[in-house]
């Protein structure tokens, strides 16, 4: 059972654009969502986290757009730059260690 | 501090053999994870370590895994009789309790 689900797989934008990626998720209990960025031969870094008790963050270019009664959750990349390309991850957790989802890679073309 | 520190970066073993590697975490990190990741999918938990004690382990830590926090500092996961499904990157993470997760670079793990 995929306790969070991600999409899209791919993501192709071009420079200067808005990257989306997508997350679902069915635990209720979960009340920690970040997101982990990628780059090959590198183990995940943590890009930017939000709680429940709040809808959006925003930290520099990077956004989390949050939907507690959807059970959704999403990251937005403005003005996505050719070193935003890396595999990006939403995980989730809640007293408990830290679910991923399969991630999205994401390359940005000038 | 230079984060956390996964030892050896690449192992090649035979079918068979057993391996053992290293993590050592972010010293105020209480927390200690392991997680495995395979080509085009997300890390998945094996276990965590809250100071020395091993509070969860996953379904996916067959018997042939072994995972140690011995004085709740540095830790290591041995697998014993490799297999090639055992082939994968094997990910260590440190925390100060549920705040966010600091990852090493791995240990890529190649079965022959």
């Amino acid at each position: 059972q995929q306790q969070v689900k991600q999409s899209p797989q791919s993501l192709i934008v071009q420079k200067g654009g808005i990257s989306i990626i997508n997350c679902a998720y069915e635990n209720t209990a979960f009340d920690y969502f970040p997101w982990y960025q990628q780059f090959p031969g590198k183990g995940p870094a943590l890009l930017i986290a939000i709680r429940p008790d709040v809808s959006e963050k925003k930290e520099g270019r990077f956004t989390i757009s949050f939907n507690k009664s959807a059970k959704q959750f999403s990251l937005h990349i403005m003005d996505s730059q050719p070193g935003d390309s890396a595999t990006y991850f939403c995980a989730a957790a809640g007293n408990t260690p830290l679910v991923f989802g399969k991630g999205t890679r994401l390359s940005v073309i000038a | 501090d230079t984060g956390v520190s996964q030892n050896p970066r690449h192992k090649i073993t035979k079918r068979g053999q057993n391996v053992t590697f290293r993590c050592d975490p972010i010293s105020e990190h209480n927390r200690l994870y392991w997680y495995r990741q395979t080509l085009g999918q997300g890390p998945e938990f094996l276990t965590y370590f809250q100071n020395e004690a091993q509070l969860e382990k996953s379904r996916l830590l067959s018997d042939r895994f072994s995972a140690e926090r011995p004085k709740g500092s540095f830790s290591t996961l041995e697998i014993q009789r490799t297999e090639q499904g055992d082939s994968a990157m094997y990910l260590c993470a440190s925390s100060f309790l549920e705040s966010g997760y600091t990852f090493g670079s791995g240990t890529r793990l190649t079965v022959v």
